[in-house]
This record gives C-alpha cells, structure tokens and sequence, in this order.
C-alpha cells in the first residue's frame, strides 16, 4: 500500500520563477491538503483539495494555487517566487474532507529553496 | 482560530531515561494527532488520539478533550527517538490541521 508520494525531493529555483510541486495521496484517500514549514516552525496549512476543486485555503497569497486531478493527485503552484518561499511543502491526504475520524498523512515533502 | 501550545521546546534526555510532551489548545477539536519529524522532513504518525488514551509500544497517549491538553509518554528514550515532536488540532468542522511549535527531542547515548 503506497502512502503519500511527492516529487520532487529538492530543488533550487530563482526568485521570479515559477514552481510546480506534485502529490499522489494515500490509496483510498481522495482529499489532498498543502502545508508550508519554514526552518524552525511547525507546518501551515496553504489548501485543501475535494472533488477537483479548492475547499478550504489558508492565509496565503494567490501566488499559490493548485489544482486536483481525476485521479485524486494533485498540484501546488507557487509564482512570482521570493526568497521568504524557502520552506519544505508537505502533502498530506485523508479520506474525506472533513478530520473528523480521520487520521491524516503526509508525504516525505518537497525542499524548495529560492535564490 | 484554536491556538496550540506544546512544551518544553527542548529537551535533552540520556538513553533510556523517560519524557513527556505536552499540548495545550484553546478550544474544542474534532482531530488531534501527534507526529515525529525525522532529520529528512517526513512527519510521521504516532496517534489519532482526540479523546482517551493510547499505547504503541514505548510511546503512549493521552489526551483529556474537556481540560484541552494532549499528553504524550515516551519510555525507556532511544537515539532514534530523537527529531521534533509536533502535536497537530483540526477545529470542528474542519478540514485543516493547526500544528504547534514542536518540541525538539536530543537523546544522548
């Protein structure tokens, strides 16, 4: 039973670029939440995806937005990036949306640093 | 929206000695998990525990929803035991996991 996967592992972009980040949730899971850890903090939600559409979206500028495919995997897209972009992005998926019940995982993550 | 506190940020054990991490929060939950971060970044469950108590091995569990604190026992400390500890809410209702700022764990051989 495959968990949550992530790609890419690491990477460097420059400020200004733009980034694409992937997730493919837990089998049986069709709901895929994105969360930002800067160094030193505790991770923060950015969205969550159900049925292909944004339903709950933390405080984070629209440079970040997503997108969730039929199959239940999904994207993060970060544009326009700035320095304080520089975090690991996690992927997490549960089945529903609600947390109610539902234990949560998360993928290995994603190191980005921005130059 | 809720708040989490957990403490002490930092502890240094030697192997073998026992811990406990505590989570405070604010207001009432539908979700707590707690999680440890290894070296690489990949946060791992250790328990779905809104309510009761749990054991898994060397770690336990316990949270009291009605007092709003989550307390988690480690015994008998490994060096692998070492990372961050975080505790992770979800407000009724929702769908989003509201993390505290960890508690960084050192155990010396």
């Amino acid at each position: 039973d495959a968990g949550v996967t992530q790609s890419p592992t690491h990477l460097i972009k420059t400020r200004g670029q733009q980034v694409t980040l992937r997730c493919s949730p837990k089998s049986g899971h069709d709901t895929v939440s994105w969360y930002q850890q800067a160094l030193g903090q505790g991770p923060q939600f950015i969205f969550q995806y159900y049925e292909e559409e944004e339903r709950q979206r933390g405080n984070f500028p629209d440079r970040f937005s997503g997108h969730q495919f039929p199959n239940y995997s999904s994207e993060l897209n970060v544009n326009a990036l700035l320095l304080g972009d520089s975090a690991l992005y996690l992927c997490a998926s549960s089945p529903g949306q609600g947390l109610a019940g539902n234990t949560i995982y998360f993928g290995e993550g994603s190191w980005l640093t921005v130059v | 929206g809720i708040q989490v506190e957990q403490s002490p940020p930092d502890l240094i054990l030697q192997e073998g000695a026992n811990s406990t991490l505590r989570c405070n929060f604010s207001d009432s939950v539908n979700n707590l998990q707690w999680f440890h971060q290894n070296p690489w970044g990949q946060l791992i469950n250790l328990f779905y525990i809104p309510s009761g108590t749990k054991q898994n091995g060397r770690l336990s569990a316990t949270t009291v929803a009605t007092e709003r604190y989550s307390l988690l026992y480690i015994s008998s400390s490994q060096t692998t035991d070492s990372g961050v500890y975080f505790c992770a809410v979800a407000e009724n209702q929702g769908g989003k996991l509201i993390f505290g700022q960890g508690t960084e764990l050192s155990v010396k051989p």
